[in-house]
């Protein structure tokens, strides 16, 4: 069966380390996001993608980058971790379907702690 | 940027309805969508209406949605104790492959 995975599901790390969070789909879709949840503010966007070498920012897009080589992977990385970027991290892919609702298809989610 | 805005908690006992409302900013939506994450979970999509439709049921969930006051709500009919979530509403505002969510409101259910 198709799914979307996200590796590591815990991680704590410390202030000024670069720390990278894999996000995996076997869905094949074009579209993928990467969003942050937080108390009081819901799911926020961080960085989407609609297709290979394609990347745009997201409403809170400082202090985090990605890359889209394939179709499969949308890696996100935080240049230098800060204590602010504690959050719970959410991937995300949806097909490009104009004639119908684009589901996004939700990974586990990562539990990242910085110190 | 667009604030789509819910209540952030609703209690209600086993086998009543609730009712989870949202407001939402981009009268442009296509689609509006009703997310349901369950603890240590992703989000997973319970529904979705069209916006040129007042109301949409299914099974025991009905969505409606008022346009003029840019207003969504999702009722939950006989509520079950394996409801209890957090409920986001969504809208695809910046075109139709982008989503904004909301705050989300968490269902707590009482037996």
């Amino acid at each position: 069966d198709a799914e979307i995975t996200q590796s590591p599901r815990h991680k704590i790390t410390e202030t000024g380390r670069q720390v990278t969070l894999a996000c995996h789909q076997t869905w094949n879709h074009n579209n993928m996001f990467w969003y942050r949840q937080d108390l009081g503010h819901g799911l926020r966007l961080i960085h989407y993608s609609y297709g290979v070498h394609d990347t745009n920012k997201g409403e809170v897009s400082d202090g985090y980058s990605v890359s889209r080589s394939n179709t499969e992977d949308l890696p996100l990385t935080l240049e230098s971790a800060a204590s602010s970027q504690t959050s719970v991290y959410f991937c995300a892919s949806s097909e490009s379907l104009r004639q119908a609702p684009d589901t996004q298809y939700f990974g586990p989610g990562t539990r990242l702690t910085v110190l | 940027g667009e604030d789509v805005e819910q209540s952030l908690f609703l209690s209600v006992r086993e086998g009543d309805s609730s009712v989870i409302n949202c407001t939402y900013t981009d009268s442009s939506s296509t689609y509006l969508y009703w997310y349901k994450q369950e603890p240590g979970a992703g989000l997973q999509l319970l529904t979705y209406i069209f916006s040129n439709m007042d109301m949409k049921q299914d099974q025991r969930l009905t969505v409606l949605l008022n346009k003029k006051d840019k207003h969504l709500s999702l009722r939950i009919a006989d509520t079950q104790t394996g409801d209890s979530a957090i409920y986001f509403c969504a809208e695809n505002s910046g075109g139709y492959q982008k989503v904004t969510f909301g705050t989300g409101t968490k269902l707590q259910v009482i037996p």
